[in-house]
């Protein structure tokens, strides 16, 4: 069956500190892995994703995630961070039957000036 | 290009009673989902809708219902509220299955007392 596993339920790190977000993924085959942003009370904005290819993909804010197969990971990196980076963080795989995906618990992420 | 529209943004309904939301996809989506979050569930998918055929669905009591229209608009229909019916319900459309990523609107947020 297909899982996310982000393990970090809450991070806080440092205004202008580099950011590492961990997810791991259970499927058979080689997913297409997404990482998306939640603001307070808002809906989900799509950061990046992995559809094949290049192991390492950009995103939009700064953001890079690295696609390891033999890990079964997909981790989520920032250089610098900014106070606006505060939010939730969601990891996903999919789509699968009738476009659904799973998604993870979640990191919620502190940034302190 | 407009984004994903859900409406209405907040309710507050009664137990018993039942809860109609509405999303309008992005122009050219056929295919709708909804997903509900909760703290302590996380994202959980509820149903997905192509071109008004329901094609997948969570596990979901019955309660939870859904439709899409020939305009690809969709609602999903909550019946004999619960408390723990209380979510964020988030609408995600999606152009096509496959290699495709999802696109959220901001969410109905559903408080039931």
């Amino acid at each position: 069956a297909q899982s996310v596993t982000q393990p970090d339920i809450h991070i806080t790190v440092s205004e202008g500190a580099s950011l590492e977000l961990r997810c791991n993924y259970s499927y058979g085959a080689t997913p297409y892995l997404f990482w998306y942003v939640q603001s307070p009370g808002q809906g989900l904005q799509l950061l990046l994703k992995y559809f094949s290819g290049d192991t390492l993909v950009q995103g939009i804010k700064g953001f890079e995630a690295e696609f390891k197969r033999s890990q079964s990971s997909f981790n989520l990196r920032k250089p610098s961070v900014h106070w606006s980076d505060a939010a939730e963080y969601f990891c996903a795989v999919g789509p699968f039957t009738g476009n659904q995906f799973y998604f993870g618990t979640g990191t919620s992420l502190t940034v302190i000036p | 290009k407009a984004g994903v529209t859900q409406t209405p943004r907040y309710l507050i309904k009664t137990r018993g009673q039942q809860v109609t939301l509405s999303c309008s996809p992005i122009s050219g989506h056929r295919s709708v989902s909804w997903y509900q979050q909760t703290p302590g569930q996380g994202l959980q998918f509820l149903f997905e809708y192509f071109s008004e055929t329901q094609r997948n669905k969570g596990n979901f009591p019955g309660r939870f219902s859904g439709r899409q229209f020939s305009n690809s608009r969709s609602e999903m229909n909550v019946s004999t509220l619960e408390l723990g019916d209380s979510a964020l319900y988030l609408c995600a459309s999606s152009a096509t299955q496959g290699n495709t990523e999802a696109f959220f609107g901001q969410g109905t947020r559903l408080t039931v007392v």
